[in-house]
């Protein structure tokens, strides 16, 4: 089975910044690849996927990029609705499985 | 407008039952597969299973966590999926989301529910 390893765990960064998180798959997923944004007491709401393209209504800010084994979702620049969890997940092999997530909370 | 309501959660005790519904509206629910991930406290997103549609003979699927003891099920006549759970392990505690796949049999969730939350507990 696959394992997805997100890092860092937490990301505490300023409004304006540039956030990078990183996602690692244990074996190639090509480009089967997606991320979420959960804000507490809410469900996961799907941002990219297929490693690049956004979801219907997700601003430009949010970019992905990569390949095999190794993602990355940038946010270009914080807004303050985007401090949240970020969750990869595979779809590449099943069964789907999401990545421990990465906490970008307020510095 | 696409909207899923989950229900049906609740405090079960280990070696018990439970069956949570997921309500659905906006969309031809019968043409779509549908999808239970849940989500224990402070915990990642795991999936649970998923059931298709009729065209694709109702198959369903399930992690191996729950594979056994879990069922869904669907009521097109509804625009309802189920999800029965059957000896309830207090790891099985968590809040559970229903949700509906972007495309025909893809593993990837466009539409989530606002979740319901099972407790196992003695």
């Amino acid at each position: 089975e696959i394992v997805l390893t997100q890092s860092p765990a937490t990301l505490s960064l300023s409004p304006g910044e540039r956030a990078t998180l990183s996602c690692r798959a244990s074996q190639s997923v090509s480009s089967y690849l997606a991320w979420y944004q959960q804000k507490p007491g809410q469900a996961p709401r799907l941002l990219i996927y297929d490693a690049s393209n956004r979801a219907t209504g997700i601003p430009a800010r949010f970019s992905g990029s990569g390949s095999g084994t190794d993602f990355t979702l940038t946010i270009s620049s914080l807004e303050p609705e985007d401090f949240a969890v970020y969750y990869c997940q595979q779809r590449s092999n099943w069964p789907p499985l999401f990545g421990p997530g990465t906490k970008v909370d307020i510095k | 407008e696409v909207q899923l309501v989950e229900s049906g959660g609740g405090l079960v005790q280990p070696g018990g039952s439970l069956k949570l519904s997921c309500a659905a509206s906006g969309f031809t629910f019968s043409g779509s597969a549908m999808h239970w991930v849940r989500q224990a406290s402070g915990k990642g997103l795991e999936w649970v299973g998923r059931i298709r549609s009729k065209a694709n003979s109702y198959a369903t699927a399930y992690a191996a966590s729950v594979k056994g003891r879990f069922t869904i099920s669907r009521d097109d006549s509804k625009n309802t999926a189920y999800l029965q759970m059957n000896s309830l392990k207090t790891e099985d505690t968590a809040v559970y989301y229903c949700t509906r796949p972007i495309r025909s049999g893809y593993y990837l969730f466009d539409y989530w529910g606002q979740g319901t939350l099972v407790t196992v507990s003695s």
